[in-house]
C-alpha cells in the first residue's frame, strides 16, 4: 500500500510569512494527525481529525495555526505569520481509526526553517 | 495525563554487543505502549507495540520489548546490535481508558553503534 504522502519536503520562510503544508493519508485511513517535531523534542501532536471532524486540537496555537481536512481525505496546515520558533518537522499521521489497537503510518515530513 | 520518559539522550554500544533503550511511562489507566524508529531525514517507523497479553513483545529487525506494570516500563531491547541500528527510537504511550486517545512521545534516545 501507498504510504502517507507529504509536501514540500523542505521550505524557508521568512518570519510573519505564510506557509501551507499538504498531506495525504494511506487509502481508508479515517484518522489523520499532524505533530510538530522540534528539534531535540519528541513529536508533539498538534490537531487529531477523525473524517472530517476535529477531535483533539488543544495544543494548535489556533492564533496562527490552521488546519482542515475537507471530504475527509487530504488535510493542510497552514501557518500565518510564521514565528522563529515555528522551525521543526511537520509530521503528518494516519490511522484506521481512533481505537488504541490501531498504530499510525507516518508520512517523511516537512522540515520547516523561519529566519 | 499521559507521559513518557527516555532518561538517556543517547546510548553507545558496540556492534554484536545487546542494547538496552530504557523508556517509563505515566497514565491514569491501563497503556497501550509502541516504539518507533526515525532516521536522518525520515518519517517515524513502527517498531512494535505492546497491547495486551504476553508482557515481551517481539517487533520489527529484530528488536523486542518488555512491559513491567510494576515499573511502569516498556524498555527496548535487541540482543545484538548492528551498525544499521543507529538512530532515533521514541517510546510513547497511549491511555486505552480514555476516549481518542494521542499518541504521547518521550523526547527520543538516540542509538549509535560502533563498528
Amino acid at each position: 500500500e501507498a504510504g502517507v504522502a507529504q509536501s514540500p519536503r523542505y521550505k524557508i520562510i521568512e518570519k510573519r510569512q505564510s506557509v501551507a503544508f499538504w498531506c495525504n493519508p494511506i487509502s481508508g485511513h479515517a484518522t489523520l494527525y499532524w505533530y510538530q517535531q522540534i528539534l531535540g523534542q519528541g513529536p508533539k501532536l498538534l490537531i487529531q481529525f477523525q473524517n472530517n471532524g476535529v477531535v483533539d486540537d488543544s495544543q494548535l496555537p489556533k492564533d496562527r495555526f490552521s488546519a482542515e481536512r475537507l471530504k475527509g481525505v487530504d488535510s493542510t496546515l497552514k501557518i500565518q505569520p510564521a514565528k522563529l520558533e515555528d522551525s521543526a518537522v511537520y509530521l503528518c499521521a494516519s490511522s484506521l481509526g481512533t481505537e488504541s489497537v490501531y498504530g499510525y503510518t507516518f508520512g517523511s515530513g516537512t522540515r520547516l526553517t523561519v529566519v | 495525563a499521559q507521559s513518557v520518559a527516555q532518561p538517556e539522550d543517547q546510548v553507545n554500544v558496540a556492534e554484536g554487543n545487546p542494547l538496552t533503550v530504557k523508556c517509563t511511562y505515566s497514565v491514569s489507566g491501563n497503556p497501550y505502549l509502541f516504539w518507533y524508529v526515525q532516521y536522518p531525514n525520515r518519517g517515524l517507523q513502527f517498531l512494535l507495540k505492546y497491547i495486551t497479553g504476553d508482557n515481551l513483545v517481539k517487533g520489527s529487525y529484530g528488536f523486542e520489548a518488555e512491559f513491567n506494570k510494576s515499573q511502569t516500563s516498556f524498555h527496548l531491547k535487541k540482543p545484538s546490535a548492528l551498525v544499521s541500528d543507529s538512530a532515533l527510537y521514541f517510546c510513547a504511550v497511549r491511555d486505552r481508558n480514555t476516549g481518542f486517545q494521542k499518541l504521547v512521545f518521550g523526547t527520543g534516545t538516540r542509538l549509535l553503534v560502533s563498528p
